[in-house]
């Protein structure tokens, strides 16, 4: 079974542009989440969406946006980049269940903005 | 607000130790807590998750325990080997779903 699979692996972005991460589930998890790791923070929680439903939200300024499509797969839009966002941005899949899914990782998008 | 602690930051061990290591967390309202490891430039590979009534799971020679009335958990790592570095991180999963992670226990084990 194929992993969770995250593009692009790597990107370059300027300070104010925009910027859109792709997220690629297992087959068959309905629920997908984001996470942003820094050095200084570690990892944050950004938002979940289960069925194309955004069922949470982090502590996280209205620049970060994300959806959900009907095949799972998931998005994330960051707006008017600033040089804090540099990050890697994690995405997880899961079945969805709150009490025992676990959550299985892409190897995650390297944001670098400059 | 969930409050998620590692301690230690960072241990280094000989190979064939058996080693723990710590999470603690602030509010004991959680569906679950999960292990989990990250190697360098890599996103993290599920360990273990226990739920919340749950004591115990165990997985190969890994174990961990939770005590939700003391905010407390540890993943016991028998007969550790080179291959068990990386950094290890737990996760709690509040009832408001806002999933809560620690710092990390970065463990090196040398040959």
């Amino acid at each position: 079974k194929a992993g969770v699979t995250q593009t692009p692996r790597y990107l370059i972005k300027t300070r104010g542009q925009q910027v859109t991460l792709s997220c690629s589930p297992i087959s068959g998890h309905r629920s997908v989440s984001w996470y942003q790791q820094t050095p200084g923070q570690g990892l944050q929680f950004l938002f979940e969406y289960f069925s194309e439903t955004q069922r949470n939200k982090g502590n996280f300024p209205g620049r970060f946006s994300g959806r959900q499509f009907s095949n799972s797969r998931s998005e994330m839009n960051v707006s008017t980049l600033e040089l804090g966002d540099s990050a890697l941005y994690l995405c997880a899949s899961s079945l969805g269940n709150v009490y025992n899914s676990p959550l299985h990782f892409g190897n995650g998008t390297r944001l670098t903005v400059t | 607000k969930q409050e998620v602690t590692q301690i230690p930051a960072a241990l280094s061990v000989p190979e064939g130790e058996n080693l723990v290591l710590n999470c603690s967390f602030t509010d004991s309202a959680i569906y679950n807590l999960q292990w989990f490891r990250q190697d360098p430039g890599k996103g993290l590979t599920s360990l273990l998750l226990i739920q919340s009534s749950q004591r115990e799971q165990t997985s190969g020679r890994l174990n961990a325990s939770l005590d939700k009335s003391s905010g407390r958990s540890t993943l016991y790592i028998a007969a550790s080997q080179p291959g068990d570095s990386a950094t290890y991180l737990c996760a709690v999963r509040p009832g408001n779903n806002d999933m809560r992670f620690g710092a990390g226990t970065r463990l090196t084990v040398k040959p």
